[in-house]
């Protein structure tokens, strides 16, 4: 198995402009994960999925961010319109029966907005 | 509300000395408890975990204890080497499936 994919690996966008974000979980797990991580809030979880459905999205910071899952293997994080403290790296992970058991995590999106 | 507590933020050891790291959480509930290593510029990745029926667990010089009833965990690091500088996130489980972080230590080892 590959593992988790993401792209873009690195984005550098201006305020203002949409930026989407991709992930393609392990194949055969049903729970999906999105997270933020920045030097000052560290690792924070901003959505997960489980069964495509989105479960809690209560870490999604305002409405300029929006997450989908499509099918199984497919999930997109936006950000629109982006702003420079959004600026960070983006995981998404996926994982089998959710928080018991290992979270595997993807490569990560840096993401830099100017 | 959900919370782990991570300590301390950041540790210097020499190479061959222990390192320790410790958690304390709030949810009674947890019953997973992983440790995940993360290099610099690399994704976190799991290095051990212990469930709520086991209080001890080793994986050749890591282990992790964990005391249920005072809702804290650590994770134990012999012989360090300075492969083993990075940053360490203890987590816990959450109804609902998701994993609850703690904020991270990172770990220098000297040679």
């Amino acid at each position: 198995d590959a593992g988790v994919i993401q792209s873009p690996r690195h984005e550098v966008t201006e305020m203002g402009q949409e930026v989407t974000l991709r992930c393609k979980p392990i194949s055969g797990h049903d729970y999906l994960f999105w997270y933020r991580q920045t030097m000052m809030r560290g690792l924070e979880l901003l959505i997960y999925f489980n069964n495509n459905v989105p479960i809690d999205d209560s870490g999604m910071p305002e409405d300029r961010f929006s997450a989908k899952m499509p099918n199984a293997s497919f999930s997109t994080l936006k950000i629109q319109p982006s702003e420079p403290r959004d600026s960070a790296v983006y995981f998404c992970a996926s994982s089998l029966n959710g928080g018991i058991y290992e979270q595997y995590f993807g490569p990560g999106t840096r993401l830099t907005v100017t | 509300g959900e919370n782990v507590e991570q300590h301390p933020s950041t540790l210097s050891v020499q190479e061959g000395d222990s390192a320790v790291i410790k958690c304390t959480y709030s949810d009674s509930a947890s019953n997973y408890f992983p440790w995940y290593k993360q290099e610099l510029g690399k994704r976190p990745q799991l290095i051990i975990d212990i469930r709520s029926n086991v209080g001890e667990k080793k994986d050749q010089r890591i282990a992790v204890t964990l005391n249920k009833t005072a809702k804290h965990f650590s994770l134990h690091i012999t012989e360090t080497q300075p492969e083993d500088s990075a940053v360490y996130f203890c987590a816990t489980s959450h109804q609902g499936g998701k994993l609850i972080f703690g904020q991270g230590t990172e770990l220098s080892v000297k040679p």
